[in-house]
């Protein structure tokens, strides 16, 4: 089974730019995250999908990120414009079971964003 | 915020010895879970323990779970080299999902 794939791998840009990431989740998962982990933290979800739909976005910082799922399926995740606290690694997830539930995650590799 | 806190933040052990590490939460949860992260990867699913349990093992690893003193502990047994990496615990609150700050193991041959 292929797992979570995420492109590009990394990704350096200059703040006030504008950056995506895309998300292919593992086929049949009906659930999809995105998280943020800044170096030496843990994972911060920002929004989380269930099938084409948003379950939550509360962490999302809505004035500069935004996601979509179309179809359910892949997912992108942008950044408009950068700025520099948002360099992290963008990690993508999906799960096979709706969110809230005994929910086991599979990750991707991650997108590396640097922002000068 | 809903956010774990692990303990210890850094561990060094020499291959074969028991790595202990412990997370703290801060209100009622579903399930807690533990993830392993190996240096530039992403997650790795280790565990998953439900509230209503106390205690969990699967393999070399043993979970346990106290919700009275919203605590949790990962015990790995016999440590490898190859368990070298970050820990981190996990808990899911309705829809919410919640990173710990996680734990660094390192395992000395």
């Amino acid at each position: 089974e292929a797992g979570v794939a995420q492109s590009p791998r990394y990704k350096i840009i200059e703040k006030r730019q504008s950056v995506a990431f895309w998300c292919n989740p593992i086929s049949g998962h009906a659930t999809l995250y995105w998280y943020q982990q800044i170096l030496g933290q843990g994972p911060k979800l920002l929004i989380q999908f269930q099938n084409n739909g948003v379950v939550d976005d509360s962490q999302l910082p809505k004035d500069r990120f935004s996601a979509e799922r179309l179809k359910g399926v892949d997912s992108t995740l942008k950044i408009q414009p950068a700025k520099l606290e948002d360099s992290a690694v963008y990690l993508c997830a999906s799960s096979p079971l709706a969110a809230g539930t005994d929910n086991e995650q599979f990750f991707g590799p991650g997108t590396r964003l640097t922002v000068l | 915020s809903q956010q774990g806190e692990e303990d210890p933040q850094a561990l060094s052990i020499q291959e074969g010895e028991n790595a202990t590490m412990n997370c703290s939460y801060k209100t009622s949860i579903n399930n807690l879970q533990w993830y392993r992260q190996n240096s530039g990867r992403g997650l790795v699913h280790l565990i998953l323990i439900r509230s209503n349990e106390r205690e969990k093992h699967s393999g070399r690893l043993r979970v346990t779970l106290d919700t009275s003193k919203k605590s949790s502990s990962l015990l790995i047994t016999a440590s490898r080299a190859a368990d070298t990496a970050s820990y981190f615990c996990a808990t899911t609150t309705g829809n919410q999902f919640y990173f710990g700050t996680g734990t660094s193991l390192t395992v000395i041959p």
